[in-house]
């Protein structure tokens, strides 16, 4: 089956640790998403990229790093200078060679930052 | 669930009846939209999505309206179904030139029996 995986569903850290979330994809698919849910609010896009080596910072990118040294796989990196971690976070890939159309979305990683 | 909000809109249907969903987009520049479901614990997933060349859209117990000039969008299910419980969202893509969206505060979709 073709998809997009997160791991792990469930993350704990204490406040001031680095942490990692991974995603990873088999459809194929050239561009990369991380979206960050709230209670009460939609997704906020954190940062994206279209191309393997490439990424771009979207609305809310302070306290968050990213790598896309493979096309499969784009891990985000939720640093301790992100001030309000604890979110449900959401990856997501499109084909970017087709403008119009829809990112595919995993199932998520809630992280709660203590 | 974890992942919705508390504080949502919530529209509250019947089983089989039609439920009908808005949403008011802010930028001009969008030239295409989608509806996603989410439902608890679960990433959102695609219903269907429109072009701006389009006025409605059709697929299958759904239908999409857009109303460019107010800026509006619509999701109908019709015969809702206990299923169909979940947040909609709706997106635009702000026009432009990849596919990056803006997503809407979402609607929670409750369906009794």
């Amino acid at each position: 089956d073709g998809g997009i995986t997160q791991s792990p569903k469930y993350l704990f850290r204490k406040e001031g640790q680095n942490v990692t979330l991974s995603c990873e994809q088999n459809l194929n698919h050239d561009a990369m998403y991380w979206y960050r849910q709230d209670p009460g609010q939609g997704l906020r896009l954190i940062y994206y990229s279209q191309i393997v080596n490439d990424f771009q910072k979207g609305d809310i990118a302070e306290g968050y790093s990213v790598s896309r040294e493979k096309k499969e796989s784009f891990p985000l990196t939720v640093t301790s200078a992100q001030k309000n971690p604890t979110a449900f976070y959401l990856c997501a890939s499109s084909i970017s060679s087709f403008p119009r159309s829809p990112l595919h979305f995993g199932n998520g990683t809630r992280l709660t930052v203590t | 669930g974890e992942n919705v909000g508390l504080h949502l809109p919530t529209l509250s249907v019947q089983e089989g009846d039609n439920s009908i969903i808005n949403c008011a987009y802010s930028n001009s520049a969008s030239d295409y939209f989608i509806w996603y479901k989410q439902e608890s614990g679960k990433g959102p997933q695609f219903i269907i999505d429109i072009r701006s060349n389009m006025d409605k859209r059709q697929g299958q117990r759904v239908t999409v309206l857009l109303n460019k000039t107010v800026k509006h969008l619509s999701l109908q299910i019709a015969a809702t179904q206990p299923g169909d419980s979940a947040v909609y969202f709706c997106a635009e893509n702000g026009g432009n030139a990849g596919n990056m969206l803006t997503f809407g505060g979402g609607t929670r979709l409750m369906v009794k029996p």
